[in-house]
């Protein structure tokens, strides 16, 4: 069965720390994996898309990676701010054309 | 100013009654799509649509029933068949709904509550 789990379900950290959330999927066939960010009562929004053969890719103070043997992602968020506060969840394309499998997502807080 | 605009924010809906939800979009993309977000799940596809006057059942489409007579409007309605409707609605598009890249857009989302 296609599967995106995410960890942690939540995390609480102090504005100006690093913190690393964590991906693993067992969809298959996979074709690619975004992030995305999701204020509170908001919609989405893309931070970064992986495809098969990238291992990092980094958006300002995001950095994804994805080792696709292993089928795990990461994202690692530097010197947070309190604006970071937010969802954020791990997507996974598969074979088919509309095929997206979603993670339930990590809830951060930054506290000041 | 583009983008996508779903409306209301917040909507109430009395058991029985049959509701919809609107989706507009600016971005003249071809593809739309509804999503329902409940609390501790991953996003779950309602319905889709590729083209005007196409559009496909996703995996919960039970309840649900929409149209695309225009490239710019995807409405949803939630009828009175869906007997768990309490839930955030989310639409997006996307300029094509082939493509490993097509990135989707989204909208604010809808809260919808059963009272």
């Amino acid at each position: 069965k296609n599967q995106v789990e995410q960890s942690p379900q939540s995390l609480i950290i102090l504005e100006g720390k690093n913190c690393t959330l964590q991906c693993n999927y067992t969809v298959s066939p996979f074709s690619n994996l975004r992030w995305y960010k999701q204020d509170t009562g908001r919609g989405p929004v893309s931070l970064t898309i992986m495809t098969f053969s990238e291992n990092t890719k980094s958006n300002g103070r995001y950095t994804a990676t994805l080792d696709a043997d292993t089928k795990q992602s990461s994202l690692h968020i530097t010197a947070s701010q309190l604006s970071d506060s937010a969802s954020y969840i791990c997507v996974v394309r598969g074979d088919s054309n509309y095929q997206l499998i979603w993670g339930a997502g990590t809830k951060l807080i930054i506290k000041p | 100013d583009g983008g996508i605009t779903q409306s209301p924010k917040y909507l109430f809906r009395k058991e029985g009654q049959n509701v919809t939800l609107s989706c507009e979009q600016n971005l003249n993309h071809d593809a739309m799509y509804w999503y329902r977000q409940d609390p501790g799940q991953g996003l779950r596809l309602i319905y889709y649509s590729q083209i005007v006057n196409d559009f496909q059942k996703g995996d919960i489409a039970e309840g649900y029933s929409v149209s695309r007579e225009k490239k710019e409007s995807f409405p949803l309605t939630v009828t009175s068949a869906q007997k768990n409707p309490t839930a955030f609605y989310l639409c997006a598009s996307s300029l094509r709904l082939t493509g490993p890249n097509t990135e989707a857009f989204f909208g604010q989302g809808t809260r919808l509550t059963v009272v």
